[in-house]
């Protein structure tokens, strides 16, 4: 079965750091596209970053020169560490694979971890 | 590009027709996913491309539209249905979602 697991979410002070991994399983892992999800308590759900099979990574504005994604295809695991911790980051974490056709433009989230949650606090 | 869902939230009944809406700011051909979610549970894939049905998913939902004006239908709620519903554009970076619509019993 095709499963993606987070970890690594904790509380944090505000300028802190973190790092958070996602480990798939089930799937030819280097193969694929993996993405992080946000939700802030009691909001709706915020793209983060990608990373892509062949090395190409995206972030959101909000995040970008801060939050950093990488992978380790050997260990099946993509992380996303997170510098310069804000009271705003504060959410759960949801790493999801991601199908990609790209001869037709086609992308979308077919499998979803059950999150991490992170807290910036003081 | 920013998507938005309307309404917010609705009020139903088992067995009722329930349409959401999601418009773009631009075009964005058929570049939508629908997501739902349950409370304390991470987003599941309805649907993609605007209108295919993820395998597994029942055929009551279903989605259509292109350019900047898409729907979700779900043809008769069902309990399990009471839930949030997301729609994602994956057009142009940044990839954005709707603010989610939620579905409550009447």
């Amino acid at each position: 079965d095709v499963q993606v697991l987070e970890s690594g979410g904790g509380l944090v002070q505000p300028g802190g750091s973190l790092r958070l991994s996602c480990a798939g399983s089930g799937f030819a892992f280097n193969s694929y596209a993996l993405t992080w999800v946000r939700q802030a308590p009691g909001k709706g759900l915020e793209w983060v970053s990608n990373s892509g099979s062949g090395g190409s990574t995206y972030y959101a504005d909000s995040v970008k020169g801060r939050f950093t994604i990488s992978r380790d295809n050997s260990k099946n695991t993509v992380y996303l560490q997170m510098n310069s911790l804000r009271a705003e980051d504060t959410a759960i974490y949801y790493c999801a694979r991601i199908v990609v056709v790209t001869v037709t433009n086609v992308y979308y989230f077919d499998y979803w971890g059950q999150g991490t949650l992170v807290t910036v606090s003081s | 590009i920013q998507l938005t869902q309307s309404p917010s939230s609705l009020s139903a009944s088992v067995g009722d027709r329930v349409t959401i809406t999601c418009r773009a700011s631009q075009g964005i051909s058929t570049s939508l996913a629908w997501y739902q979610q349950k409370p304390g549970k991470a987003p599941n894939l309805l649907i993609y491309v605007a209108s295919t049905l993820q395998s597994g998913v029942p055929s009551r939902f279903s989605g259509s539209g292109s350019g900047t004006d898409f729907t979700l239908t779900i043809s008769s709620l069902q309990p399990e249905d009471f839930a949030t519903y997301y729609c994602q554009q994956f057009n142009s970076y940044p990839w954005t979602f709707g603010q989610g619509t939620k579905v409550e019993i009447k």
